[in-house]
């Protein structure tokens, strides 16, 4: 079974641009999730789409969105990027959006904004 | 709000030697906890969880409800044990059940 994929591995930005990240899941996984990951802040939680409705929201600004398609395939976009948005971001699906169901991570993308 | 510590950003045990990650969350309750690993130039990946009760290459973890703890062990380091771990949890029906990480230790087994 192929793992989660993400595209692109690698981004690099200016600020006030916008980016849109793609994220697709393991076959049959209806749930996905977003993570930003920095050195100073460590993994936090974006938001969790499952069945194509947004389910759970971390404490980001609106800058921050995504959404799920009727295959489970994840889009996360940023607009007005700023510095501090750089980041790996993770994508990681599940086979339902629930406490027992674990987590499976994609590669990330690496976003630069300069 | 839940929240996960993992006190140690950095550890280093001699091959051999027992291991132990420390991982204490916040939150009283009945979480679901969760040990994740990322190996050089590989993706995070769940590597046990405490419902399972499951010794996975040789680790183990136990929840302590009382100390709000759970610790990662494993008796005698490998040179392959040298990764990431996180700590994570979450708290099922409560209409919130992100996952919260750790902000992680880097373990080095020294040959």
């Amino acid at each position: 079974k192929a793992g989660v994929t993400q595209t692109p591995r690698y981004l690099i930005k200016t600020r006030g641009q916008q980016v849109t990240l793609s994220c697709s899941p393991i076959s049959g996984h209806r749930s996905v999730s977003w993570y930003q990951q920095t050195p100073g802040q460590g993994l936090q939680f974006l938001f969790e789409y499952f069945s194509e409705t947004q389910r759970n929201k971390g404490n980001f600004p609106g800058r921050f969105s995504g959404r799920q398609f009727s295959n489970s395939r994840s889009e996360m976009n940023v607009s007005t990027l700023e510095l501090g948005d750089s980041a790996l971001y993770l994508c990681a699906s599940s086979l339902t959006s629930g406490a027992s169901s674990p987590l499976h991570f994609g590669n990330g993308t690496r976003l630069t904004v300069t | 709000a839940q929240r996960v510590t993992q006190p140690e950003k950095l550890l280093s045990v001699f091959k051999g030697a027992p291991v132990e990650l420390k991982c204490n969350y916040s939150y009283s309750g009945s979480p679901e906890l969760f040990w994740y690993v990322q190996y050089s130039r590989q993706r995070l990946q769940l590597l046990l969880r405490h419902i399972s009760r499951e010794s996975i290459k040789g680790f183990t973890a136990d929840l302590n409800k009382g100390e709000t703890s759970f610790h990662l062990k494993k008796p005698f380091a490998q040179e392959e044990d040298s990764a990431m771990y996180y700590c994570a949890l979450r708290y099922p029906n409560f209409g919130n059940e992100k996952l919260t990480f750790g902000t992680g230790t880097r373990l080095t087994i020294i040959p």
